[in-house]
Formats: C-alpha cells, structure tokens, sequence
C-alpha cells in the first residue's frame, strides 16, 4: 500500500458523459501527478499538481481538467466521454516538486470503461 | 524531447534463472534519472530501482539489479533467481533531473516466469 488513494476502483459510463476521478496523496505530500495507461497510448503523463498549482501538463486532452484543493487531494474531470478514453488512470505523488530527486508513489489507479 | 524504448515485448524465465530485459533511451539532457517499474496483475506500479545518470556505479536492489551504458543511452535489468512472484509488466521509464518531475515511459514487456 502506497498511501496513495484513489476513488472509485471502478467506473463505467456512456459516450457524451463527464466523470471525476479523485485522489488522495500520501500525508504529507504536496505534489499530485496524473497519469493515463491506455492499450492504444501506453502509460503517459497528463499533468502535475504542486501546492494547488499547476506545475506542468503533458498531452492532456482538452476535455480533460484537474485541481488541487486546499487539502491537497486532487480531482480529474473528463468530459465528453469518447470510448478511446476508457483507460486506468494514475495519480501519483510526491513530497515535493523539482530537484533533488523525490520518489512517486502511485496510487492503485481508476479503471474507466466508456460503453 | 525524449523517449523510452522497450523491444522485448515479452520474455519468459524459469524460476531460479536469470533473464535481462532491455531499455533504451534518447535524450539531450547530461542529468537525469532512470527507473524500472513494475505491474503486477493488481495494476498497481511498483518502484523497482532507480538509477541517477551521474552515478558510474550500477544500481542494485537484492535479485534486482542494472546495466547503465549513458554512453549508449542503454539500461537493462537484470532479475536473478527469478521467482514467479516477479512475473509481471516491466516498464522502463525516464525523468529529467532539472525538468518537470513527469515520468516518460516506455512500452513495457511482460515477463513471464515458468515453474
């Protein structure tokens, strides 16, 4: 167990909707990241949290949101659900962001599964 | 920008042999780290071991341990007396030492160990 949770497990949904994954970082941890595993993209990055900031993006889509509450649990939102975006979505954090190393611990993912 | 390559889409082992699975890289940066992650069928990413680009010396963690070539860009695994617990998915991933905290990873490869 990483510490790191992530709600729901699961979650299935039709074309058109908007669905919002949530993560909790391990205590103590202030930077949040989010990561996508779909059959078609691999394991890829969508974006990073630090503090209830954004930090940085990766290839997140457009219909694709985040934030960082004050409590420093974190919220994906996807909207206009297409059946490419069923994947397992990561969160993962850290203590902190940028050098020295800081290890991410990953939390044990959302499946979404878009019928 | 950079990429992780993984060749070896699967590989299969026999408990209590060794089996090295290969990753190579490209970037343009001098400092940066490497790591090797696993996912067992849980899905959940696991940390295996992490290398730093300016240390010479080869990372190991017990059964676990690495072949850093920086010169060419190559970072191998090498799991002895493997165990069928270690049957997996192995990703090799990168992240930059002075860039965003991202993780780019590659495509992975199932290791599959045989009693």
């Amino acid at each position: 167990d990483s510490g790191v949770t992530q709600t729901p497990k699961h979650l299935i949904t039709a074309t058109g909707q908007r669905v919002t994954l949530r993560c909790s970082p391990r205590s103590g941890d202030l930077s949040v990241y989010w990561y996508q595993q779909s059959l078609d993209q691999g394991l890829q990055f969508l974006i990073q949290y630090y503090n209830g900031e954004e930090r940085a993006k990766g290839n997140i889509l457009e219909r694709f949101s985040a934030q960082q509450f004050p409590d420093l649990h974190s919220e994906l939102n996807l909207s206009s659900l297409e059946l490419g975006d069923s994947a397992l979505y990561f969160c993962a954090s850290s203590v902190t962001s940028g050098p020295p190393y800081n290890e991410q611990f990953f939390g044990p993912g959302t499946r979404l599964t878009v019928l | 920008a950079q990429t992780v390559t993984q060749s070896q889409p699967e590989m299969s082992v026999q408990e209590a042999e060794t089996v090295t699975l290969s990753c190579t890289y490209d970037t343009s940066e001098s400092d940066y780290y490497l790591f090797w992650y696993k996912q067992p069928p849980s899905r959940q990413m696991i940390l295996v071991i992490r290398q730093e680009a300016y240390k010479q010396q080869n990372a190991t963690e017990n059964r676990f341990s690495v072949n850093f070539q920086k010169a060419a860009k190559s970072f191998s695994l090498k799991i002895s007396d493997s165990q069928l617990g270690d049957a997996a998915m192995y990703f090799c991933a990168y992240r930059s030492a002075r860039g965003t905290d991202k993780l780019i990873f590659g495509t992975g490869t199932r290791l599959q160990v045989f009693p």
